[in-house]
């Protein structure tokens, strides 16, 4: 199974900040990965697939990068409804496998 | 618009069985993946399974095979999880997932760009 690690697990910073999430898989999963953001009572949303491509309706100030192992979401400008939860999950091997997320807080 | 309409859920004892299902509209349901996301309280998320557009091909996690069914109705745009033999740790709430990938047969991508709303199961005495 392919262990997904996301960093930190609570961030805490002010709108307006530049934020980056890290997520590091136990293998190589090339670019085959995705982010959702998760706020309280709420179903995950799509942000990012492919590692890097946006979803339909996400904001450009979310971008994704990484490859094999070593993965990022940033957001280049905080707004006060980007304060979530963030995922990352995998899906090039079998069982499909999340992060265990990272919580933005605001400071 | 792509919705994903849940039902089913509750309390139930450790050993009972339950069915959740899921109400798809908005898409040609028929021609994709659908899946089964959980949420443990306070905890991540764990996918659960994969049925293909067709029906005929289905995955599980490891902790649920041989205990879950996913299935589907094509002609009613429905998709179900039956879930037998339920413990504490099947304790979560539940999401129906799309895949995104249009396509016929065994075929998919495997992340989720739509979900449903989430129904919470309960296993208790």
């Amino acid at each position: 199974e392919v262990v997904m690690m996301q960093s930190p697990a609570t961030l805490s910073v002010s709108a307006g900040e530049r934020v980056t999430l890290s997520c590091r898989a136990s293998q190589s999963v090339s670019t085959i990965l995705a982010w959702y953001q998760q706020k309280p009572g709420q179903a995950p949303r799509l942000l990012i697939y492919g590692a890097s491509t946006r979803a339909t309706g996400v904001p450009a100030r979310f971008s994704g990068s990484g490859s094999g192992t070593e993965f990022t979401l940033t957001i280049s400008s905080l707004q006060s409804e980007d304060f979530a939860v963030y995922y990352c999950q995998q899906y090039n091997k079998w069982p499909l496998t999340f992060g265990q997320g990272t919580r933005l807080e605001i400071k | 618009q792509v919705q994903l309409v849940q039902s089913g859920g509750g309390v139930v004892q450790p050993g009972r069985s339950l069915t959740l299902s899921c109400s798809a509209s908005g898409f040609t349901f028929s021609n994709y993946a659908m899946h089964w996301v959980r949420q443990a309280p306070g905890k991540g998320l764990e996918w659960v399974a994969l049925i293909s557009t067709d029906g005929n091909n289905k995955y599980y996690a490891d902790s649920v095979n041989g205990r879950f069914t996913v299935s589907r109705d094509n002609s009613k745009n429905t998709l179900s999880l039956q879930m037998n033999s339920l413990s504490a740790d099947d304790t979560a709430v539940y999401f129906c997932a799309k895949d995104p990938l249009d396509c016929v047969g065994d075929c998919y991508t495997a992340y989720f760009d739509y979900w449903g709303q989430g129904t919470l199961v309960t296993v208790s005495s």
